[in-house]
């Protein structure tokens, strides 16, 4: 069955800081596929990246960066330079192509992540 | 364009009470998917929705719930004799193609069984 563990609960940092946010995952599919959303205060899911299991290349989106390594089942999410506005929790989701997982998305609990002025 | 809406934004019932969530997509969006959040927990699968059918009902956690989306747009989730931990706040999603896409989630409708 598939799992995504974001072992990371709650991180606090200081603006500027460089932040990553932690995901494991666990799937018995070849193919899948990896998400990373976020929820800010407001409570609105907000998609940030979706990343194929075919494509190990990491992936960088101005402070934004993801680093993907099939070796380790891991698909960790950096943020440079990080500031106030990025607080908000962080999920980082798994979805199987092939049948025999449930359609929709598998999340893991998030991090909460806190950008002190 | 307009995103994915939900109505009510916040529904209060009493305990045996029903209770039907309404999830509007966003346009040409085909697949659509119904998530319960509960505090602290990340969103969990109900139902999805491939056109009209319902494609996967496995997460739905009892036969309680029920989803129709008769005209493959709109979807109304249902919820018969509530009860107090069905308390949570329920998302809906809308997707392009389905698992492989990114899925656009509206604002949520949270759901209070007193």
């Amino acid at each position: 069955a598939q799992k995504v563990t974001q072992a990371q609960t709650e991180i606090s940092v200081v603006e500027k800081e460089d932040v990553t946010l932690d995901c494991v995952y666990e799937t018995r599919d070849t193919t899948y596929y990896l998400f990373w959303y976020k929820q800010p205060p407001s409570g609105e899911l907000v998609f940030l990246i979706r990343r194929n299991s075919f494509d190990e290349q990491n992936e960088i989106s101005g402070r934004y960066s993801w680093n993907f390594q099939k070796s380790t089942s891991s698909f960790n999410f950096t943020i440079t330079a990080s500031q106030v506005v990025d607080s908000a929790v962080y999920f980082c989701a798994l979805s199987e192509h092939s049948g025999g997982g449930a359609d929709g998305l598998t999340f893991g609990k998030g991090t909460h992540l806190i950008i002190q002025p | 364009g307009a995103g994915v809406s939900q109505t009510p934004s916040n529904k209060v019932t009493e305990k045996g009470k029903y209770v039907e969530l309404r999830c509007d997509p966003i346009s040409g969006h085909t697949a659509l998917y119904w998530y319960r959040q509960s505090l602290g927990q990340g969103p969990e699968f109900l139902i999805y929705f491939q056109g009209t059918g319902a494609a996967d009902d496995s997460g739905l956690p009892n036969d309680r719930f029920f989803a129709v989306r008769p005209e493959g747009s709109v979807s109304t989730l249902k919820i018969q004799r509530t009860e107090r931990g069905d308390s949570a706040v329920y998302l809906c999603a809308s997707s392009l193609i389905g698992r492989r896409g990114e899925q656009f989630f509206g604002p949520g409708t949270r759901l209070t069984v007193l």
